[in-house]
């Protein structure tokens, strides 16, 4: 049975910068991708980005110029930093797998997010 | 990016009746890759539908899906006490992976 479990600040202040880690119990690490996830109160899911077991990592435009996401296979964890938070990035963040396989050129096949972390609030206000 | 749309935005059901959610997306999905999740109060989504249609592992075969291209439903033929929640579309044929903004279902 795989189970995700996040930390990180549950309370910042604008400007700052958001960090969370991950870490991975159960199954295999480095066969899947990585995925963050954040749920405004009351609202819907906007995916945030993944990363694989090579730190190859893929954005949402959106916040791209604030997001780095970073992988310690050793430790079957994964981070995410968001810099410079505003109201605006208050919400329930995910941490979850992104179900799939590596075909034989290394292609990425997914199949949705089959695993999800329990989801911390985290809020921004001054 | 593809925006996602779901429709309606809230249904109002009794137990036992059969129901159809609609996600339709601003253009093909590649490979039809579209999933469906369950979201409950206070829970993380749960995966219910992979590839358009597949059933994820453990999920009842109530639950189904359907469609292709830019056009998918989910189908719950009879509605058990514990389906009432939000459901979610995705598509992860392209980047960003985008969600539709939900669908709730609530007990009449």
């Amino acid at each position: 049975q795989v189970q995700l479990q996040q930390w990180g600040a549950g309370l910042l202040k604008p400007s700052e910068t958001l960090t969370r880690t991950c870490a991975v119990y159960g199954g295999s690490f480095s066969d899947y991708n990585w995925t963050w996830i954040r749920q405004p109160p009351g609202k819907g899911l906007e995916w945030i980005g993944e990363i694989n077991h090579s730190a190859s990592t893929t954005y949402n435009p959106s916040l791209k110029s604030r997001v780095i996401m970073s992988v310690d296979t050793s430790k079957r964890q994964f981070s995410l930093r968001l810099s410079s938070v505003t109201a605006a990035d208050t919400a329930v963040y995910y941490c979850a797998r992104a179900a799939g396989y590596y075909d034989s050129s290394g292609s990425y096949f997914t199949f949705g997010i089959d695993y999800w972390g329990q989801g911390a609030l985290v809020t921004v206000s001054s | 990016e593809i925006v996602l749309t779901q429709s309606p935005g809230t249904l109002s059901l009794s137990p036992g009746e059969r129901v159809t959610l609609s996600c339709r997306a601003s253009q093909s999905v590649s490979s039809n890759y579209l999933a469906w999740y369950q979201q409950k109060p206070g829970q993380a989504p749960r995966l219910l539908i992979y590839g358009a249609s597949s059933r994820a592992t453990g999920i009842p075969d109530r639950f189904s899906g359907s469609g292709s291209g830019a056009d998918f439903t989910l189908t719950i033929t009879r509605l058990e006490p514990e389906d009432f929640a939000v459901y979610y579309c995705q598509q992860y044929g392209s980047s960003p992976r985008t969600f539709g903004q939900g669908t709730k279902l609530e007990i009449k």
